[in-house]
C-alpha cells in the first residue's frame, strides 16, 4: 500500500453503464490528481484538485466527471464511455514536490 | 512545460551500477528535476528529485549537470526488482492557498531491463 487507495482495482462496464472510481488518501496532502494511462502511451493528466477546488481540466470529455468532496477523497464518475476509454486510471496526491500514486483501476469498456 | 529526452530502453546486469540519462535543455530556473519509476501493474513511484545540487537517498542518487541541462539517475547496485520504466520529469513549483504543488507531465520514459 502506498497511502493512496483506489477502488475498484478492476472494472468492466458497458457503454451505457454509469460507474464511479474512488480514490482515498490519508497522507494529509492537499492536491489530488486523476491520470489516464492507455496501452503504449504515456500517462495523461486529466484533472487537478487543490484544496478541493478543481484547478485543471485537460480538455477531458464530459463523460468523465470528477468530484472532490474533501481533501482526502476524489471520485471519477463515468457514463456513456467508449471502448477507447479502456485504460488504467491512476489517482495521485501531493504536498510539495512529491507525488504518491495509487495502484490504479484497470477499466475495460465493452 | 519543458520537455525531457530519455533513451527508450537500457539494460543492466544484477549487482552492477546503472546510469540513466536525461536531457532537458529547455529547463527553466524554477523547474525541479523529478524521477519516478513504474513497475508492472503498479502506479508510478517517487524515486528522487532535485533542483541544482546532487541528491542522494536510500533508493538512488541524482547527479545534475552544472548548467542543469541534463541529469543522471544512478542506481548503485541494480536488482531484479529495479526493472521498471523510469521517468525523468520537470515540474515547476507552484503556490496556491499557502501550499505548493507541481504538475507532473510524463513522457515515454526509459524501460530498464535487469539481467540476473
Amino acid at each position: 500500500e502506498t497511502g493512496v487507495t483506489q477502488t475498484p482495482r478492476h472494472l468492466v462496464m458497458g457503454m451505457t453503464n454509469k460507474k464511479s472510481l474512488k480514490c482515498e488518501q490519508h497522507l494529509g496532502h492537499n492536491a489530488m490528481y486523476w491520470y489516464k494511462q492507455s496501452a503504449k502511451k504515456p500517462l495523461e493528466l486529466m484533472f487537478v484538485y487543490n484544496f478541493k477546488e478543481q484547478t485543471e481540466n485537460n480538455s477531458v470529455p464530459s463523460r468523465f466527471s470528477p468530484e472532490c468532496p474533501n481533501s482526502s477523497h476524489l471520485f471519477l464518475h463515468l457514463h456513456t464511455l467508449q471502448p477507447e476509454d479502456s485504460a488504467l486510471y491512476l489517482c495521485a496526491s501531493s504536498q510539495g514536490s512529491g507525488y504518491t500514486f495509487g495502484s490504479g483501476t484497470r477499466l475495460t469498456v465493452v | 512545460d519543458a520537455k525531457t529526452t530519455q533513451p527508450n530502453s537500457m539494460e543492466s546486469n544484477e549487482e552492477e551500477p546503472v546510469h540513466l540519462p536525461c536531457n532537458h535543455s529547455t529547463i527553466s530556473g524554477t523547474d525541479y528535476i523529478h524521477w519516478y519509476r513504474q513497475l508492472p501493474s503498479q502506479g508510478p513511484e517517487y524515486v528522487i528529485h532535485g533542483l541544482t545540487s546532487n541528491v542522494n537517498n536510500r533508493m538512488a542518487s541524482l547527479a545534475i549537470a552544472e548548467d542543469r541541462k541534463s541529469s543522471t539517475l544512478i542506481l548503485h547496485r541494480a536488482t531484479l526488482r529495479d526493472a521498471a520504466v523510469y521517468y525523468c520529469i520537470l515540474s515547476p513549483s507552484r503556490n496556491a492557498g499557502g501550499t505548493s504543488y507541481g504538475k507532473l507531465t510524463f513522457g515515454q520514459g526509459t524501460i530498464l531491463t535487469v539481467h540476473p
